[in-house]
């Protein structure tokens, strides 16, 4: 069973935030979620992580609700360069990475 | 990742080859991955290597074959390919930690006719 649910697609104007949603009710208290991204066929790059804190780096910011089922990847001012698949990840130390289809981020003109 | 590279980029053979997937890292990493990801699919894990004596078998490793000949390399073989081998493969490398956040190579694309 998938442990994150993401919308299949997702349009954003350039230059707005683009706010993508992750849920994962069944989290366990030591599991992670990550954020990875793939512009067209390139290899997955990494954006960001978190456990229970808000996070924020160059790239974005990840917010984690308080109960920790839910989280949102935030690009600030997306640019038409964001348009790429977002994949929701979580798991534990040990476990292996499984990404599954994600969200298609469209950034339009 | 320049860390992290691949090669070919992309590889076009006939059924019943064999077929060598090549990656090297840069990146000083004790672990690598080998994923394949299939049309508007997301990726799954073939095999990994958490260190140089350690293969794993992953996901879907029927029909795939690993070698870890070094702390920094890590090929994939597929030893008779068949059309439904034709994907994208990705090599990934982490750090062992508590998150090990992975990077991926560029990929390989592979098509088997």
């Amino acid at each position: 069973d998938a442990k994150t649910t993401q919308p299949t697609s997702m349009d954003c104007a350039e230059g707005r935030a683009a706010n993508l949603p992750c849920n994962h009710s069944t989290i366990s208290g030591n599991e992670y979620v990550y954020w990875y991204r793939q512009i067209h066929s390139q290899g997955p790059q990494y954006i960001i992580h978190g456990l229970k804190n808000n996070e924020t780096n160059e790239m974005a910011s990840l917010i984690i609700t308080e109960d920790r089922k839910s989280s949102t990847l935030i690009l600030p001012h997306a640019t038409l360069r964001d348009t790429a698949v977002y994949y929701c990840i979580v798991r534990t130390y040990g476990q292996n990475f499984v990404f599954g289809p994600g969200t298609r981020l469209s950034v339009l003109p | 990742d320049a860390d992290v590279t691949q090669t070919p980029r992309n590889r076009i053979t006939k059924t019943g080859k064999r077929i060598m997937l090549e990656c090297s890292q840069t990146k000083g990493h004790d672990r690598m991955y080998w994923y394949r990801q299939d049309p508007g699919l997301g990726l799954r894990l073939i095999y990994y290597s958490f260190d140089v004596k350690d293969i794993n078998k992953g996901e879907i490793s029927d029909g795939y074959s690993v070698s870890r000949q070094a702390q920094a390399k890590f090929s994939l073989s597929l030893e008779s390919a068949i059309p439904n081998q034709t994907a994208l493969y990705f090599c990934a490398t982490s750090e062992a930690g508590v998150t090990d956040t992975q990077y991926f190579g560029p990929g390989t694309r592979l098509t088997v006719l």
